[in-house]
């Protein structure tokens, strides 16, 4: 079955802008985790979403958002960015909510914040 | 708060030796554990979880809550052994979301 896969692979925005990134789980995965990766900080629990409802929330100011549909598809978005955002973001979708149920990742969006 | 250390960046051992990738975790309660792998050009994925106490590739982990480590080993290496490894960790019973080490690049010398 297709895997995880995130739209668009990559992105250059500008300071101040924002951004909205997608994600489409596997088949019948209702949960969406995302993840920010950085060379500084590594992989950072974002959020995640399960049923359209947010779950659980990392350690990041309220300009990172997210929401979930009705079909498991995940967007995240990204407002009034600033240089430190520019990462590898990852989605990865499981069966169910928490991260005891193996996580399946995307190939993640390169965003890139001039 | 919880934290997961891996403190080698880099591993580098021959063929056929023995490899011991640490890890360590700071958390409360009680976790679940997990190594994630990613190997060149392929998406991270995962390798094996403390819950299962099963060996995939060769690779164990034994979850030591004495010494709150996670060690991931395998007796003798193989050069497909090459890749990024990630421990990671999930509270509440596994309930959050995952923490991850750094990681460590482990590279398999022939």
């Amino acid at each position: 079955k297709a895997g995880v896969t995130q739209t668009p692979r990559y992105l250059i925005k500008t300071r101040g802008q924002q951004v909205t990134l997608s994600c489409s789980p596997i088949s019948g995965h209702r949960s969406v985790s995302w993840y920010q990766q950085t060379p500084g900080q590594g992989l950072q629990f974002l959020f995640e979403y399960f049923s359209e409802t947010q779950r659980n929330k990392g350690n990041f100011p309220g300009r990172f958002s997210g929401r979930q549909f009705s079909n498991s598809r995940s967007e995240m978005n990204v407002s009034t960015l600033e240089l430190g955002d520019s990462a590898l973001y990852l989605c990865a979708s499981s069966l169910a909510a928490g991260g005891a149920y193996e996580q399946y990742f995307g190939p993640g969006t390169r965003l890139t914040v001039t | 708060a919880q934290r997961v250390t891996q403190p080698e960046k880099l591993l580098s051992v021959f063929k056929g030796a023995p490899v011991e990738l640490k890890c360590n975790y700071s958390y409360s309660g009680s976790p679940e554990l997990f190594w994630y792998v990613q190997y060149s050009r392929q998406r991270l994925q995962l390798l094996l979880r403390h819950i299962s106490r099963e060996s995939i590739k060769g690779f164990t982990a034994d979850l030591n809550k004495g010494e709150t480590s996670f060690h991931l080993k395998k007796p003798f290496a193989q050069e497909e052994d090459s890749a990024m490894y990630y421990c990671a960790l999930s509270g509440r019973g596994g309930a959050d979301g995952l923490t991850f080490g750094k990681g460590t690049h482990l590279i398999i010398q022939p």
